[in-house]
This record gives structure tokens, C-alpha cells and sequence, in this order.
């Protein structure tokens, strides 16, 4: 079967750095999307790795490692409205693309 | 910036009656979803469009479920006889390829309530 695992979730520090994995066991492999969503609103796209290594978009990165099925998402300077839940999803060999629950997380100050 | 609009943002109906959600895609784009999701839980699959027909579809999207594109803008989705189960935030999504770099573009969702 498909399976995509990530945190349930996690709690951080405004201005700090934070990690949120994700491992991913699907019927083929053709890239790898990080999405935010705030409670109630649509998911919005943040990156895309399709090759093994680190992606950095501003206060955001990721990183995939395709031998070991993990993604990484690295979100740095944390800011309240960083609190979401953070989407891990995987298109499979026939470009679906397959998602894991979210991580939910929570910015203190 | 392009987006993809849906309507109504909020639905409720009767359990066993029909809805049809309604979802605009970005003008240049070639690939239309569906997807569900029930409060509190993951982003499920319904199906993919493509060049007027179905290329994909989920286990979910059953006999109960019909998609549309009706015109050369509108791309529907039709759930005949709904269940209290039904109730979801409903999202439309397009890509303009089916290419394994090109992100979906969500629309806002449309809010199923089922009474």
C-alpha cells in the first residue's frame, strides 16, 4: 500500500528553526511536494524536490533523500503565522499525488 | 496572480438530496482535481480530469459521484444522495501539466454541510 508518515505535531519558538519529516512508501516515485495549510483555508504549495538534496526557498528548505524515502522540511526565523499544519505529499507513477495527515504546528512566543 | 475559484464556500443540504460544487481553473491549465477532506484529517483524493474525461479516480469516488466540464471555464463535481459522511471541506485544484514538477493550485474549498 501507499503510506506517507509525518508528525502528528510539534511545538517551536518564534525565531527559532524547525524540522518536520516525512518518510513516504508509495508505488513509484516522480516528486516530492511540501504544501502549509491554515486551519480552514486551502493548502498552498511551498516546494518540490524531485532529486536527492537540499531546495532553499527563503526561510524555507527542503531536502530529499529518494534512496531512504524522507523529506525534511526546514522552516528557519519562525513567525506566528508560521502556525499551520505542514503537508507532505508524494506523486506516484501514475501522478497522483498521494498525502500524509499534516503536521500541525504550533509557534509560541 | 491566476487562482482557482469555487462556489458556493459554503453548501448545506439535506441528507439525500444532490449537490453540484462548482470550481473555475486557472485559464491555462490542463488538469483538474477533486479533493476531500474531513475536518480534522487528511487531504483524500477524489479524481483527476483530463481532456474531458476521468484519469484517475480514488476508491471514494463511487456511482454517488460525477465530474463535469461543462463549458470551456466551469469543472463540477455532483454528489447525488448525500450522506451525513459526505460533510467536507471540498477542493478543486488545476495544473497546467501533467509533469512531476508542476504544483496543484488549490482553490479555497467549498464547505459541505450534510443535516
Amino acid at each position: 500500500g501507499q503510506n506517507i508518515d509525518q508528525p502528528t505535531e510539534m511545538t517551536a519558538t518564534e525565531g527559532a528553526i524547525v524540522q518536520i519529516n516525512c518518510t513516504y512508501q508509495t508505488s513509484g516515485f516522480n516528486g516530492l511536494f511540501w504544501y502549509q495549510q491554515h486551519a480552514g483555508e486551502a493548502p498552498t504549495f511551498l516546494s518540490y524536490n524531485v532529486l536527492d538534496g537540499l531546495e532553499e526557498k527563503g526561510r524555507f528548505s527542503s531536502f530529499l533523500s529518494r534512496s531512504k524515502g524522507y523529506s525534511y522540511l526546514l522552516l528557519k526565523e519562525l513567525q506566528m503565522k508560521d502556525s499551520a499544519s505542514y503537508l507532505c505529499a508524494v506523486t506516484d507513477s501514475n501522478y497522483q499525488l498521494i498525502w500524509g495527515a499534516g503536521t500541525k504546528l504550533i509557534i509560541k512566543p | 496572480e491566476p487562482e482557482v475559484t469555487q462556489t458556493p464556500s459554503h453548501q448545506v443540504t439535506q441528507m439525500g438530496q444532490e449537490v453540484i460544487l462548482r470550481c473555475v481553473p486557472i485559464s491555462n491549465h490542463l488538469y483538474f482535481y477533486w479533493y476531500r477532506q474531513i475536518l480534522g484529517q487528511k487531504v483524500e483524493f477524489l479524481v483527476s480530469f483530463y481532456n474531458n474525461e476521468i484519469s484517475e479516480k480514488s476508491e471514494i469516488f463511487d456511482d454517488q459521484f460525477s465530474v463535469e466540464r461543462p463549458d470551456g471555464s466551469n469543472f463540477t463535481l455532483k454528489i447525488r444522495s448525500t450522506k451525513l459522511e459526505d460533510s467536507a471541506m471540498y477542493f478543486c485544484a488545476s495544473s497546467q501539466l501533467l509533469s512531476s514538477n508542476q504544483p496543484q493550485h488549490f482553490g479555497d474549498g467549498t464547505r459541505l454541510s450534510i443535516l
